[in-house]
């Protein structure tokens, strides 16, 4: 499965940006980059993915690198409720599965 | 509109006795995919089911079994417990092979004792 690093951990000041960075040095073409996240006590959440360009929903924006060896997750501003464990996933176009890592935690401070 | 839903939320068994979870996916979805997440880390992937039958699955021994049902829902089977099966058991529904995102569960917290 191909890797992906994430920081451990992130703060962020509400009603501010947060930029949630990860690296995928190792990407294949048919790899898609997803992004979940878990709140407490809760499973994981569906925030966006994409193949090569930039993407935009009700959540979040995604912005990959061109090399595609990189991507970043953007809250354009953050709640409280975006405190959460935020997972960046490859997932192969051919594979079903989900392989998760460590995330990034991310606390938002009031 | 009802998410996934998992039963039962909490449950302990013994070492060495058998359990069985249960899911009932989001509704409109045909797909279904157990995770196991061990306190402080990320879910690892158990396996899929598809029309009835296991579609992929993760590095789990078979003693880890599953079910698909007719209407989509699906139960997951663990025998012979160990300390080590003690988790977070995750449900996770999509329509086909998930490439729009997969809607989770809460989970079942099993704990072995």
């Amino acid at each position: 499965d191909a890797k992906t690093t994430q920081p451990n951990s992130m703060e962020s000041n509400e009603e501010e940006p947060v930029h949630l960075p990860c690296n995928h040095s190792t990407i294949s073409g048919t790899d898609y980059i997803h992004w979940y996240r878990q709140l407490p006590s809760q499973g994981p959440e569906y925030v966006i993915h994409g193949l090569t360009s930039n993407v935009n929903n009700r959540m979040a924006s995604l912005a990959i690198a061109e090399d595609r060896k990189s991507s970043t997750l953007i809250l354009h501003r953050a709640t409280l409720r975006d405190a959460a464990v935020y997972y960046c996933i490859l997932r192969d176009v051919r594979d079903y599965k989900l392989s998760f890592g460590a995330g990034t935690t991310v606390t938002v401070r009031a | 509109d009802a998410g996934v839903t998992q039963s039962p939320t909490h449950l302990i068994k013994t070492r060495g006795q058998q359990v069985t979870l249960r899911c009932s996916p989001k509704s409109g979805h045909d797909t279904v995919s157990w995770y196991q997440q061990a306190l402080g880390q990320g879910p690892q992937f158990i396996f899929q089911y598809y029309e009835e039958e296991e579609r992929q699955r993760g590095n789990f021994p078979d003693r880890f079994s599953g079910h698909q049902f007719p209407n989509y829902s699906s139960e997951l089977n663990v025998n012979a417990l160990l300390l080590g099966d003690s988790a977070l058991y995750l449900c996770a529904s999509s329509w086909d092979s998930g490439d729009y995102g997969y809607t989770f569960g809460s989970g079942t917290r099993l704990t072995v004792v």
